[in-house]
């Protein structure tokens, strides 16, 4: 595909579950970002990849959240003992590389819905 | 702390009219500005960029400006299209390779027939 995918849409579990999100950037983007966006909010930073490595993970909001992207390319998002509050909208992004001026592609989102 | 703020929160037009969304920013120093639009359930989609020296740059019907003294952009869109019915968030970035952008929380635009 030509643009950011991310799998599933959507997602609702129960409270204390665990789940993963999965992103595909753009073939040859180096840099990976993960954001959540509630509802009639800008997007949050979560963490930034680059290439394999977790270049800023300070947006995690605790340990509870993980990230991986061990081969470069697709990354996953987990999230252990889901809470209410972790119910948001979760959008990947993607670039070239690390620029500045560089857009960042954005995957359509999976919404969490935590019951 | 970088800061962007947007307004209105929200607004409705009539198809056909015009409208300005203004972004404000305390984001310091100061690379570039993006105006993106985020349909319903969809990810954002930039529409301009803008950097320092760049007073304004237009896409179609959108227009954007920057003051870069005053730290304060706008959107114009003209003759309004019920598909511009979406999202429009700023969003301002540093200088540098790797700085965070910073997310303004966006105007909800509803273009009604």
């Amino acid at each position: 595909g030509a643009g950011v995918s991310q799998t599933p849409s959507n997602k609702v579990t129960e409270k204390g579950k665990y789940v993963e999100l999965r992103c595909d950037p753009i073939s040859g983007h180096t840099a990976l970002y993960w954001y959540r966006q509630s509802l009639g909010q800008g997007p949050e930073f979560l963490i930034y990849f680059q290439g394999t490595g977790a270049a800023d993970d300070s947006g995690l909001p605790n340990d509870r959240f993980f990230a991986v992207r061990p081969e470069g390319s697709v990354s996953t998002l987990k999230i252990q003992r889901t809470e209410r509050g972790d119910s948001a909208v979760y959008l990947c992004a993607s670039s070239l590389a690390e620029q500045s001026y560089n857009e960042q592609f954005f995957g359509p989102g999976t919404r969490l819905t935590v019951l | 702390k970088n800061q962007v703020e947007q307004s209105p929160q929200s607004l409705i037009i009539l198809e056909g009219k015009n409208c300005t969304l203004q972004c404000n920013y305390t984001v310091s120093p100061f690379s570039n500005l993006r105006w993106y639009k985020q349909d319903t359930g969809r990810g954002p989609v930039s529409l301009t960029i803008m950097t320092f020296s760049e007073n304004t740059k237009s896409n179609g019907r959108y227009t954007a400006t920057l003051d870069a003294d005053t730290k304060q952009s706008s959107l114009h869109i003209t003759a309004s299209q019920l598909s511009d019915s979406a999202s429009y968030i700023c969003v301002v970035r540093g200088p540098g390779g790797y700085q965070k952008v910073t997310f303004g929380t966006g105007t909800k635009l509803q273009v009604i027939p």
